[in-house]
């Protein structure tokens, strides 16, 4: 079974360009996770889909940030525009719902360089 | 709110030495569980242990075992008899219980292991 990916692995653009990013979770987590590592600190959480709704977006710096998961199966993560800050590694995380708790698995992450 | 504090940024260890990462957390929570990730220099973050907070007993896995200490609020991982393979972030996470289940990360160790 495929699990998380991410697209692209790595992408390099100016300040004020747009960037989206994909995430495909495994196939039928309803739950979707992003978080993001800006260099050397900790892994911080963006926000949490259940299926096609966004459940926690507490973790999202701010309005130029926009996540979607249109049809509850991949999700986007678009950056517009992006500014120096947003560099980092992005990550995506699924996991099933309805047990007690339920393990995410993670993707390799998307690095992301803003010149 | 909840805190993960990594405060062992890298460690280094000659291969076949034991080596214990710390973890110490904070959070008002009774009921959540701890985690221990690793990150391979492929990027993605491998999932190793979750405990949840009723469960103090101390779980050995092979050369990994862990120690959950409710009284010092730490969840310390030890590797044994290290080899290189070993080599990689470690990332040391809290999460709430059912129904809330975002990840608050430490900021990671990078452990090298030296041939």
């Amino acid at each position: 079974e495929a699990g998380v990916t991410q697209f692209p692995s790595h992408s390099v653009i100016e300040k004020g360009q747009t960037v989206t990013l994909r995430c495909d979770p495994i196939s039928g987590h309803d739950n979707l996770y992003w978080y993001r590592r800006v260099m050397g600190k900790e892994i911080k959480f963006l926000l949490h889909f259940v299926k096609e709704s966004k459940q926690d977006e507490s973790g999202m710096p701010n309005n130029r940030f926009l996540a979607e998961r249109t049809g509850g199966t991949y999700s986007t993560l678009k950056v517009q525009p992006a500014e120096l800050e947003d560099s980092g590694v992005y990550f995506c995380a699924s996991s099933l719902r309805g047990r007690l708790y339920n393990e995410q698995f993670f993707g390799p992450g998307t690095r992301l360089t803003v010149l | 709110a909840q805190k993960v504090t990594q405060a062992q940024t890298e460690i280094s260890v000659v291969e076949k030495e034991d080596v214990t990462l710390d973890c110490v957390y904070e959070t008002r929570d009774t009921t959540y569980y701890l985690f221990w990730y690793k990150q391979p220099p492929s990027g993605e973050l491998v999932f190793l242990i979750r405990r949840n907070s009723f469960d103090e007993q101390n779980e050995i896995s092979g050369r990994y075992s862990w120690n959950f200490q409710k009284s010092t609020s730490s969840f310390n991982f030890t590797i044994t008899a290290s080899q290189v393979v070993d080599s990689a972030v470690y990332f040391c996470a809290l999460s709430e219980s059912f129904g809330n289940e975002k990840l608050t990360f430490g900021t990671g160790t990078r452990l090298t292991i030296i041939p």
